[in-house]
């Protein structure tokens, strides 16, 4: 599977926006970039996901670059809850073996 | 609705002892993943069942570790003669089918397994 490169740790002011950058340079032309998020003593939860263009949820936006090799999540007002680490994950989109193949994320600190 | 829910929270064991865990999916979701995420490492992929079998073990780490999902719905895993290094919380994740590359997975708290 293809690996992704994120920072360790990235600090923000509340209500102030967050970009989380994840490189991917060797992702595959079918593989849809994911981005879950873990809070503190709390199992992983899904944020978002994209395959080319960008994506807007409730919770955040995804910025895919032209040439797919990096994306960059975006906060657009960090609050005290969103505190967390950040897994950007690739997963090939079909003959998936279905589990996510995590890194270490990137430690999100919110200081209010 | 519910979401996954696992148990016990905490699990304290001694060294040599057999431990269950148990992972009570969301209804309907067909597969079902265990984890193990060691401390300030990310979630580690142990097993994933699709319906009651087991799609892909691979990530089992030894024998002593294995898992059960009789009727499709909850899963158990189980490790024998447990090893201080089987210390780490032990999370659970289902999804509705799977096996595609935009299925979301829905993440329990995790059981914390403590080896002495």
């Amino acid at each position: 599977d293809a690996k992704t490169t994120q920072p360790n740790s990235m600090e923000s002011n509340e209500e102030e926006p967050v970009h989380l950058p994840c490189n991917h340079s060797t992702i595959s032309g079918t593989d849809y970039i994911h981005w879950y998020r873990q809070l503190p003593s709390q199992g992983p939860e899904y944020v978002i996901h994209g395959l080319t263009s960008n994506v807007n949820n409730r919770m955040a936006s995804l910025a895919i670059a032209e040439d797919r090799k990096s994306s960059t999540l975006i906060l657009h007002r960090a609050t005290l809850r969103d505190a967390a680490v950040y897994y950007c994950i690739l997963r090939p989109s079909r003959g998936s073996q279905g589990n996510l193949i995590f890194g270490k994320g990137t430690k999100l600190s919110v200081k209010p | 609705g519910a979401g996954v829910s696992q148990t016990p929270s905490n699990k304290v064991t001694e060294k040599g002892k057999y431990v269950e865990l148990r992972c009570d999916p969301i209804s309907g979701h067909t597969a079902l993943y265990w984890y193990r995420q060691s401390l300030g490492q990310g979630p580690e992929f142990l097993i994933y069942f699709q319906g009651t079998g087991a799609a892909d073990d691979s990530g089992l780490p030894n024998d002593r570790f294995f898992a059960v999902r009789p009727e499709g719905s909850v899963s158990t895993l189980k490790i024998q003669r447990t090893e201080r290094g089987d210390s780490a919380v032990y999370l659970c994740a289902s999804s509705f089918q799977g096996v595609s590359g935009f299925d979301e997975q829905f993440f329990g708290p995790g059981t914390r397994l403590t080896v002495l």
